[in-house]
């Protein structure tokens, strides 16, 4: 069975500060990775994904996450927050079936907030 | 290009009663999953429909059902509605070869 687990569920940064928010998971097949955004009333818009290669992903908006297979985390970056951050984060990973389009198992999520 | 839509954006119902929610695919995809959010939680996968076959299932009961059309296009059914079902319904869409799922703005469900 996979799961994901976000440390904290809130997290609070300044204006121009850095974000950090962490996801660490578990898999017994080698994972896809997934970071979504979600704004107020809004559904999911992918921010990065990680599946083969490089370790270091870049994503919208500024983000970028690492894979870090030994520590099982694939936490989530930005140098500078920007007041347009302030949204839900959710890390997912796939399933461990083997084929095309994996169910993704989300963790709870992270409540970025932003100050000035 | 037309991302996913689906419909209605909101919808209360009571207890007992049948819903049925729709969701259109983004353009080239052929695969639809839907996941239900509740208030304060992640995701939960429901089910994923491809060539308008169900091809897996969430944990949960049959309560919960669906289709998938020969357009691609999708509809969640659920019947006997409890107070627990309130919550935000998603649906994502993806095309058989890549994992990436794209997500519309889903389906808020207050369920009384």
């Amino acid at each position: 069975a996979q799961s994901v687990t976000q440390l904290g569920s809130h997290v609070s940064v300044s204006e121009g500060a850095l974000v950090l928010l962490r996801c660490n998971y578990s898999s017994s097949v080698p994972p896809y990775l997934f970071w979504y955004v979600q704004y107020p009333n809004q559904g999911l818009q992918l921010l990065l994904k990680y599946t083969t290669g490089a370790t270091l992903v870049k994503g919208i908006n500024g983000f970028e996450a690492e894979f870090k297979k030994s520590e099982t985390s694939f936490h989530l970056t930005k140098p500078s927050a920007h007041m347009s951050d302030a949204a839900e984060y959710f890390c997912a990973v796939t399933s461990g079936w083997t084929g095309n389009n994996r169910k993704l198992i989300w963790g709870l999520g992270t409540s970025l907030a932003v100050n000035p | 290009d037309a991302g996913v839509t689906q419909s209605p954006t909101h919808l209360i119902k009571t207890r007992g009663q049948q819903v049925t929610l729709r969701c259109s695919p983004k353009s080239g995809h052929d695969t639809v999953s839907w996941y239900q959010q509740a208030l304060g939680q992640g995701p939960q996968f429901i089910f994923q429909y491809y060539e308008e076959e169900e091809r897996q299932r969430g944990n949960f009961p049959d309560r919960f059902s669906g289709h998938q059309f020969p357009n691609y296009s999708s509809e969640l059914n659920v019947n006997a509605l409890l107070l627990g079902d309130s919550a935000l319904y998603l649906c994502a869409s993806s095309w058989a070869g890549e994992d990436t799922q794209y997500f519309g703005p889903g389906t808020r469900l207050t369920v009384l």
